[in-house]
């Protein structure tokens, strides 16, 4: 079965420190990987998203970056943290085309910018 | 993307059916309708999805209106488990999960 591996649970940051948020995925090969974040209260907003190696589409102009080294494997990034950065950032992975097939969530990562 | 609106909270006696409303009236003969739902910080569950017809799996069952302009998420047994926020969504068929997430429907089962 499919599994999706998120980490740290949780991180406290200073503002201007970078950032470095790791996901994987096991179980499937070339999945499409998403990185969703989430104000308190409020939906997901969709950051990036990539559907293979090297591919990566940015949703929403920010501080923000995101890389695919590896098939299962993604990265979110920043190189220097605002305090507007902190939330609930959700990896999630689908396979096959995105309006016939679902999302599954990892259990997210609580940035919390100081 | 369509535009979903649910209300936001509901109360459901445990053991009794929840009948979590959605509408979506401007949805496109294109647009899937999904149903997630988080737990208190948790990622999103997937729950449900469908076109036209109505689906039933082993959590829940989807009902969608002949127009498909609403639909009715139905946990047919509810536990104190199902407390959670329930989101609906449409999903449009080129979207790249380009979801417009609204806020969902807090479900609060009672014992």
């Amino acid at each position: 079965s499919q599994t999706i591996h998120q980490w740290p649970a949780t991180l406290v940051q200073p503002v201007g420190s970078p950032l470095s948020l790791e996901c994987t995925v096991e179980g499937t090969s070339n999945p499409n990987l998403y990185w969703y974040r989430q104000a308190a209260g409020r939906g997901l907003q969709l950051l990036f998203y990539s559907v293979g190696i090297g591919q990566i589409s940015s949703e929403v102009p920010q501080n923000l970056s995101a890389s695919r080294p590896q098939d299962r494997q993604f990265i979110l990034s920043s190189k220097k943290l605002l305090l507007s950065d902190s939330g609930f950032y959700l990896c999630a992975w689908s396979l096959g085309v995105s309006y016939n097939s679902p999302l599954h969530f990892g259990n997210g990562t609580r940035l919390t910018v100081t | 993307d369509a535009k979903t609106t649910q209300p936001p909270s509901m109360d459901c006696a445990e053991g009794r059916a929840a009948n979590l409303p959605c509408n979506h009236s401007t949805i496109s003969g294109n647009e899937y309708v999904y149903w997630y739902r988080q737990i208190h910080s948790q990622g999103p569950q997937y729950i449900i999805h469908g076109l036209k017809n109505n689906e039933t799996n082993e959590m829940a069952s989807l009902i969608i209106t002949e127009d498909r302009k609403s639909s009715t998420l139905i946990l047919p047994h509810a536990t104190l488990r199902d407390t959670a926020v329930y989101y609906c969504i449409a999903v449009f068929k080129d979207s790249n999960y380009q979801l417009i997430w609204g806020a969902g429907t807090k479900l609060i089962i009672k014992p």
